[in-house]
This record gives C-alpha cells, structure tokens and sequence, in this order.
C-alpha cells in the first residue's frame, strides 16, 4: 500500500457520460498530481493541485477539470466522455510544490481503469 | 515541451540474464527517476538520482545520471521472474515547475 488512495478501481461508463475520480493523497503531502495512461502508453501529466490551489497544467482536454479539496483529496471530473477517454488514470502525491522541496520523485496511485463503451 | 525517449521499447530475455535500458532527452534535466509498474498498478519508485555522473545501486539494480544530464540509464543483473513489468524513466526538467516527464517505458518479459 502506497498510501495514495484512488477509487473506484474500475469503472465502465457510456460516451457522453460524465464520471468523477477520487484521490486521497498519503498523509502529509500537499501536492496532487494526475496522470493518464493510455494503452500501451506512458504516462501523461494532466494536472497538479498544492494545498489546494491548480499549480500546473499539462496536456489536459477541456472536457476534463479537477480540484482540490481543503482535506486535500482531490477529484478528477470527466465529462462528454469520449471512446479515447478510456485509460488507466494515475493519481500521485508529494509533499512539497516546487523543485527541490522533497525528493524522491512521487508516489503513485493503483489507478482507476476507465472503460468507455 | 521535455520529452524522453526511451528504449527499447520492449525486451524479451531468459530468466538469469542481465537487462539495460536507457532514456535520452533533448533538454537538460535535473532529477532522474527509475519506476516500474506491474500490472493493474500504480508505478514504484526504484531508484532516484540526483547530480550528474551519479551511479546508484539498489540491490540486483544499478542506473546511472548522465554526466550531461540528458541521459540516464537502469540495468538489472541476473534477472528474475518477478522483475517482468513495464519500466519507466522519468525526469524534472531543468528550470520547470516540478511536473515529472515521463518515458513510454520498456516492457520486460522474461522466459523461464
């Protein structure tokens, strides 16, 4: 146990659906991070949250939007669900929010697997 | 924006014998990182390295910093069955916010 915690594990939706991931981040940490990973692929940086204020964005679509909670969980909304949209999304967390604050790169998530039929 | 390439892509070797891999990038980068991810989870850090020219070992894993910084690689020794998984480079880009880049990983199979 990685002390990030993602639920649901799974979920299966239709397209133009909307779902929301959750994420708790281990104890202690402020940074959230979420990822995508589509099959067979890396890992692509969607958004950051610190403390509970948006820190970084990455290559996040438009239909798509997070938060972060003042418990400093965080979700990940997804909405007019798309066939593409399906993937592994990752959760992370650190402790820090810039460079050079913690070390040791982050700690992931088990993930929740997306289906979109 | 950063992007790491790293390679192979895919590896397919008998249980016993020694792994390399390597990410190479175009940019600078201030922190690798080596995670690997078995199926249905969430990748585990393996090993972090810090400064240029560092070479670090974690048990049967050794990878080093490239003395550039736009590079790193991993290697495993004696390879066992529970090393199979996808292995992922990742690194901080130099002068950015910190938001890890990752590579599209290397799938490791092995055959008993």
């Amino acid at each position: 146990d990685s002390g990030v915690t993602q639920t649901p594990k799974h979920l299966i939706t239709a397209t133009g659906q909307r779902v929301t991931l959750r994420c708790s981040p281990r104890s202690g940490d402020l940074s959230v991070y979420w990822y995508q990973q589509s099959l067979d692929q890396g890992l692509q940086f969607l958004i950051q949250y610190y403390n509970g204020e948006e820190r970084a964005k990455g290559n996040i679509l438009e239909r798509f939007s997070a938060q972060q909670f003042p418990d400093l969980h965080s979700e990940l909304n997804l909405s007019s669900l798309e066939l593409g949209d399906s993937a592994l999304y990752f959760c992370a967390s650190t402790h820090g929010r810039d460079r050079g604050l913690n070390r040791g790169g982050y700690t992931f998530g088990s993930g929740t697997r997306l289906t979109v039929v | 924006g950063q992007q790491l390439n790293q390679s192979p892509q895919s590896m397919f070797i008998q249980e016993g014998e020694d792994v390399s891999m390597n990410c190479t990038s175009s940019s600078i980068f201030n922190t690798w990182l080596w995670y690997k991810q078995d199926p249905g989870e969430g990748p585990v850090l393996l090993i972090a390295l810090y400064k240029a020219g560092e070479l670090t070992s974690n048990g049967r894993l050794t990878a080093q910093f490239g003395i550039t910084r736009k590079d790193s690689f991993l290697n495993i020794s004696a390879s066992i069955p529970s090393d199979v998984g996808i292995y992922f480079c990742a690194g901080l880009p130099w002068g950015g916010a910190q938001k890890l880049v990752f590579g599209q990983g290397t799938r490791l199979t092995i055959n008993p």
